[in-house]
């Protein structure tokens, strides 16, 4: 059973990088169907995908935080890391990495996140 | 404003049926993507409850239903229990803004 742990500071200051770090275990690649998301929830508010990166390192990104949001993979680790650049207040939230699994149907793609780590709180202020 | 809208709060007896509707629209729902949906208990993660629409991964009680229809989804829970009592959340791709996004949660209360 694949396991998901979320790490890094809880406290980043105004204007500097929100660094996570996301560990898996329990699992093993199993190719094509495997993506690796952040998720990230503001308090008392609804989820929020903040982007994927694929098996082969390709990524994507909500385009709200494009430019400002960098995901990368260590295979040789079994790690995904979040970085998040020029933060603000509207960036306190609950931050959830989560295995992605996309499916197609209908000519269409679809994911769906499954499972999802703890989370980690991280606040953003002075 | 969300691009899934669902009710922000419904509740039941014990026992009781209740439905959680998820309205979308032609760039998410309508355009034909899947629904999938997660419960969220106080202080923890989501954990998918139903995938395409209406799947339930293994060790979900079958009193969890999930439908599609048109531009909307709704998810239905028979035998209302008490544990039950939780924030859940449609989940669907929108084309409009390239990304999964997810509905504004609805709490459901176990009266």
């Amino acid at each position: 059973q694949l396991h998901l742990q979320e790490s890094g500071p809880g406290l980043v200051k105004p204007s500097e990088t929100l660094s996570l770090t996301c560990t898996f275990s329990g699992d093993s690649f199993t190719g094509a169907s495997d993506y690796w998301a952040w998720i990230r929830q503001p308090p008392g508010k609804r989820p929020e995908w903040i982007g994927d990166v694929y098996y082969t390192g390709m990524s994507y990104y909500n385009p709200s935080l494009k430019g400002r949001v960098s995901i990368s993979l260590d295979r040789s680790r079994s790690q995904f890391s979040l970085k998040l650049d020029s933060v603000t207040a509207a960036d306190t939230a609950i931050y959830y990495c989560a295995r992605e699994f996309i499916y197609d149907n209908n000519a269409m793609t679809h994911s769906w996140f499954d499972p999802w780590g703890p989370g980690i709180l991280v606040t953003v202020s002075s | 404003q969300s691009v899934l809208t669902q009710p922000p709060s419904v509740s039941g007896a014990p026992g009781q049926r209740v439905t959680i509707s998820c309205t979308g629209s032609s760039s998410n729902i309508g355009a034909g993507y899947d629904v999938h949906w997660y419960q969220q208990l106080p202080g923890t993660a989501p954990k998918l409850l139903i995938s395409g629409n209406i799947n339930r991964p293994s060790g979900v009680p079958d009193r969890f239903s999930g439908s599609r229809s048109g531009t909307s989804a709704s998810l239905a829970i028979t035998g209302l229990q008490p544990e039950d009592e939780a924030d859940y959340y449609c989940q669907s791709y929108d084309t409009s803004l390239s990304g999964s996004v997810f509905g504004g949660g609805t709490k459901l209360t176990v009266l």
